[in-house]
């Protein structure tokens, strides 16, 4: 039950594009398209943003894209805002247990 | 509008026990999944443990298997965990979550509660 790779923070601008990676293994992400994604404010509860790799739930913004090829699975955020800074978590089914990533921290410039 | 509330959380020597609640509202609970995932202070989100909706799978993460029991009472709209054996490094926010019928997401989250584990 090793956890996801996903990079320690990113940054971009308003209106800009950002893309965060999430590496797994042939054992979760890379067998399973069921990566999900989770945004964080400090102290809140973790938010559902993309669930079954690329799927939005209602309410979502469709800024928020989600995809994956082989063992690493990517969220993409378009057209910034300043209220997208947050903490973001991937997570991924693996068979009789869940794997999240460690977490990575959206700047907005 | 659903709701997830969860109770039970404080302070408990090393070693000791804690029983934590989630009261669910909202949405027809016997229908999905349940689960729990904590946050270490500082630390990122850890995947603890899962219940399918009748009980007929359990899951845990292998740092807590052996010392934490899931369990839920469809007829009350509750989920539980028993944690006994606890150790500093249980100490985080637990979170009670809703999830489809295999638990490869959580849709709707309740607010926590904390469990600090120090002598």
């Amino acid at each position: 039950q090793s956890a996801l790779t996903q990079p320690a923070s990113v940054s971009g601008s308003p209106g800009q594009s950002i893309t965060i990676s999430c590496t797994g293994t042939s054992s979760d992400v890379g067998s399973y398209n069921l990566v999900s994604w989770y945004q964080q404010h400090p102290g809140k509860a973790p938010k559902l943003m993309i669930y079954e790799g690329s799927k939005r739930p209602s309410g979502v913004s469709n800024r928020f894209s989600g995809s994956k090829s082989g063992n690493t699975a990517s969220l993409t955020i378009s057209g910034l805002q300043a209220e997208d800074e947050a903490d973001y978590y991937c997570c991924s089914y693996a068979g009789r247990n869940v794997v999240f990533g460690g977490g990575t921290k959206l700047t907005v410039l | 509008e659903v709701q997830l509330v969860e109770s039970g959380g404080g302070l408990v020597k090393p070693g000791g026990s804690l029983r934590l609640s989630c009261a669910a509202s909202g949405f027809t609970f016997s229908s999905y999944s349940m689960n729990w995932v904590r946050q270490a202070p500082g630390k990122g989100l850890e995947w603890v443990s899962s219940i399918s909706s009748s009980s007929s799978y359990i899951y845990y993460a292998d740092s807590v298997k052996g010392r934490f029991t899931i369990s839920r009472d469809n007829a009350k709209n509750s989920l539980y965990l028993q944690m006994n054996s606890l150790r500093a490094e249980d100490t985080a926010v637990y979170y009670c979550a809703r999830g489809p019928a295999r638990p490869d997401y959580f849709d709707y989250w309740g607010q926590g509660t904390l469990v600090t584990v120090s002598s």
